[in-house]
């Protein structure tokens, strides 16, 4: 059962632009959502994060939103450099329940 | 500290074969989880100890799969009579005392059932 779904597996824009990457959700217990970003040879890096009693958290280029009615979150990264591209993972979790769910994620490039 | 380790980074084994894997976490991480990712997918939970004590296991750890972690520092997976389904990416992640997310993860172990 996928309970968390990225529906975009890639994402291109040009460097300096906004890149949005999407999430949505099934399950309406989860309360904490994470983003992670992924190189090549390299395994998920912990990017952003937000709790279900948040809209909105920012940190520097990123800013995550959680619309809960929708059962989607957002991340967006502006301004877009090149050294964004990679793959992102949407990752969701209920109260302490380690068996945190991911998405197939989305592979960003960000070109100059 | 550099970060979580894991090893071997590439396992070709043939079916039938058994494998073992190991992740060593940041010494002061108490958590630790086993994630399996294949092609186009996301990481898969495995299971997490607390310490040495494994708290919590998917249904996808089959009873061909068994994780260990001995004294609470690093941890061993291994799979008994591989099949070529179990080819995939095997994570290892850790976290610290009272850090429910935000995982650390290792650069994982790549499995070939041949």
């Amino acid at each position: 059962d996928q309970q968390v779904k990225q529906n975009s597996p890639s994402l291109s824009v040009q460097e300096g632009r906004i890149s949005i990457l999407n999430c949505d959700y099934t399950n309406s217990m989860f309360d904490y959502f994470l983003w992670y970003k992924k190189y090549p040879a390299e395994g998920p890096t912990f990017l952003i994060s937000i709790s279900s009693i948040k809209d909105k958290n920012e940190d520097g280029r990123f800013t995550v939103f959680l619309n809960k009615s929708a059962k989607h979150l957002s991340l967006h990264i502006v301004p877009s450099q090149p050294g964004d591209s990679a793959v992102y993972f949407c990752a969701a979790s209920e109260g302490n329940n380690n068996d945190m769910r991911f998405g197939a994620g989305t592979r960003l490039t960000v070109k100059p | 500290d550099t970060g979580v380790s894991q090893d071997p980074r590439h396992k070709i084994t043939k079916r039938g074969q058994n494998v073992t894997f190991r992740c060593d976490p940041i010494s002061e991480h108490n958590r630790l989880y086993w994630y399996r990712q294949t092609l186009g997918q996301g990481p898969e939970f495995l299971t997490y100890f607390q310490n040495e004590a494994q708290l919590e296991k998917s249904r996808l750890l089959s009873d061909r799969f068994s994780a260990e972690r001995p004294k609470g520092s690093f941890s061993t997976l291994e799979i008994q009579r591989t099949e070529q389904g179990d080819s995939a990416m095997y994570l290892c992640a850790s976290s610290p005392p009272g850090a429910f997310y935000g995982y650390t993860f290792g650069s994982g172990t790549r499995l070939t059932v041949v």
